[in-house]
């Protein structure tokens, strides 16, 4: 089983829709969670980044950590084509040095 | 702004081969990382070094060697080429106290024929 599973989609929603996009994981000792979005032939840049449970707003973009469950989610409201992108959930434990579990992204399109 | 660059955007190497991808980063940033990005596997770590000289194995580190001389500068060396290793691979920097937040290269596409 790996550490982060994330669906791999392709996700396609119209242009104006609430978009949510979730990883689970196994290692109860994650407690820094990221969102990276990577747009087509570019590396990934930092989206949005949490320590342990709990939401975080940055505009049209929620980031939501419920530890319990195992379970990450980034919520995107009033969705623009200048979304599309794939987004690759991230965590850490920062007990090893530098090390971060990437889940293999899932590709998002807004339609116009 | 950080600015992560990468030699290459695309390469084209023969199995056997030994090949050199570079990565500068201009941000003074301790940490530095290869990684291979192949579809469904995600990003997987391949070597990372967190100062001058220092390096340590990824989860992926076979077929593959790293060296750090200067800090701003990492270098990923495939002594061999393999059809396997064709992948996307990515550099990336971070601070050590914001291991979180890595900036990346814009990627090297590498084809081994």
């Amino acid at each position: 089983q790996k550490e982060v599973e994330q669906d791999p989609g392709p996700l396609s929603v119209p242009e104006g829709a609430i978009v949510s996009l979730n990883c689970t994981y196994s290692n109860s000792a994650f407690q820094y969670f990221m969102w990276y979005r990577q747009y087509s032939r570019k590396g990934p840049e930092l989206l949005m980044y949490t320590y342990s449970s709990g939401n975080k707003e940055d505009g049209r973009f929620t980031a939501q950590v419920d530890k319990s469950s195992k379970y990450i989610s980034l919520f995107i409201r009033d969705s623009q084509p200048s979304d599309s992108a794939t987004y690759l959930c991230a965590m850490s434990a920062r007990s090893s040095a530098s090390k971060i579990i990437f889940g293999s992204g899932t590709r998002l399109s807004i339609r116009p | 702004d950080v600015k992560v660059t990468q030699s290459s955007r695309y390469l084209v190497k023969r199995t056997g081969e030994k090949v050199f991808l570079e990565c500068v980063q201009d941000m003074d940033h301790e940490n530095m990382f290869w990684y291979r990005q192949d579809p469904g596997l995600g990003l997987r770590l391949i070597y990372f070094s967190y100062d001058v000289k220092m390096k340590e194995k990824g989860d992926i580190p076979e077929g593959y060697s790293v060296s750090r001389e200067k800090k701003e500068r990492f270098s990923l060396i495939l002594e061999s080429a393999s059809t396997n290793q064709t992948s996307m691979y990515l550099c990336a920097s971070s601070l050590v106290p914001d291991q979180e937040t890595q900036y990346f290269g814009p990627g090297t596409r590498l084809l081994v024929l």
